[in-house]
């Protein structure tokens, strides 16, 4: 069993919409979470990253933290065409190696 | 700042055939890392780097080997390249681990590797 699971998609949603994705995982070291975006032939690039439990928001983005249940989302409110991108999620004890998710591939239709 | 870089971008081997691939950055990051992304397996980490000289195994060392010489290059290599080594690499680097927000990985665009 992986350590993150994140279900890959795709998404494709119209321009506007939310956006909703998650991930589950099973190492309860973790304690910080991430969300890199990275477009098509691209290295990844971090978009947000929360410590502990909660919720924390960037724009038209929120990234929520449920430790007690293993779960982590990032919503994309108001999508844009620009956010097509493949999203994964990341995450980490207190060392600086870094646990991923497969990654889902999100598409904004215009 | 160019960041992160890597050469080369693209590169077709034969089975047996060796190479290596270069990863600079130009941001005085003591940690470095190399990926390799495939399909619905995410990124999964080859080895790392915490300082100029040392190096270690990370999720799926074998098959490769790596060298940190200068504070600003790691190197990974390949000694007998085998198809299941078909994959998209990742470098990155980051700043330090004590605080999360200086942990950013940084990542390089990515090469492209086929082996036939």
């Amino acid at each position: 069993q992986k350590e993150v699971e994140q279900d890959p998609g795709p998404l494709s949603v119209p321009e506007g919409a939310i956006v909703s994705l998650n991930c589950t995982y099973s190492n309860s070291a973790f304690q910080y979470f991430m969300w890199y975006r990275q477009y098509s032939r691209k290295g990844p690039e971090l978009l947000m990253y929360t410590y502990s439990s909660g919720n924390k928001e960037d724009g038209r983005f929120t990234a929520q933290v449920d430790k007690s249940s293993k779960y982590i989302s990032l919503f994309i409110r108001d999508s844009q065409p620009s956010d097509s991108a493949t999203y994964l999620c990341a995450m980490r004890s207190n060392d600086y190696k870094l646990s991923f998710g497969a990654g889902t591939t999100v598409t904004v239709r215009a | 700042n160019a960041g992160v870089t890597q050469t080369p971008k693209f590169r077709v081997l034969k089975t047996g055939q060796s190479m290596t691939l270069l990863c600079a950055q130009d941001m005085n990051h003591e940690y470095m890392y190399w990926y390799r992304q495939d399909p619905g397996m995410g990124l999964r980490l080859i080895h790392y780097s915490v300082g100029e000289g040392t190096t270690a195994k990370g999720e799926v060392p074998d098959g490769y080997n790596v060298s940190r010489l200068k504070k600003q290059n790691f190197l990974l290599g390949l000694e007998s390249a085998a198809p299941s080594q078909t994959s998209v690499y990742f470098c990155a680097s980051s700043y330090s681990m004590v605080q999360p927000s200086y942990n950013e990985q940084f990542f390089g665009p990515g090469t492209r590797l086929t082996v036939l």
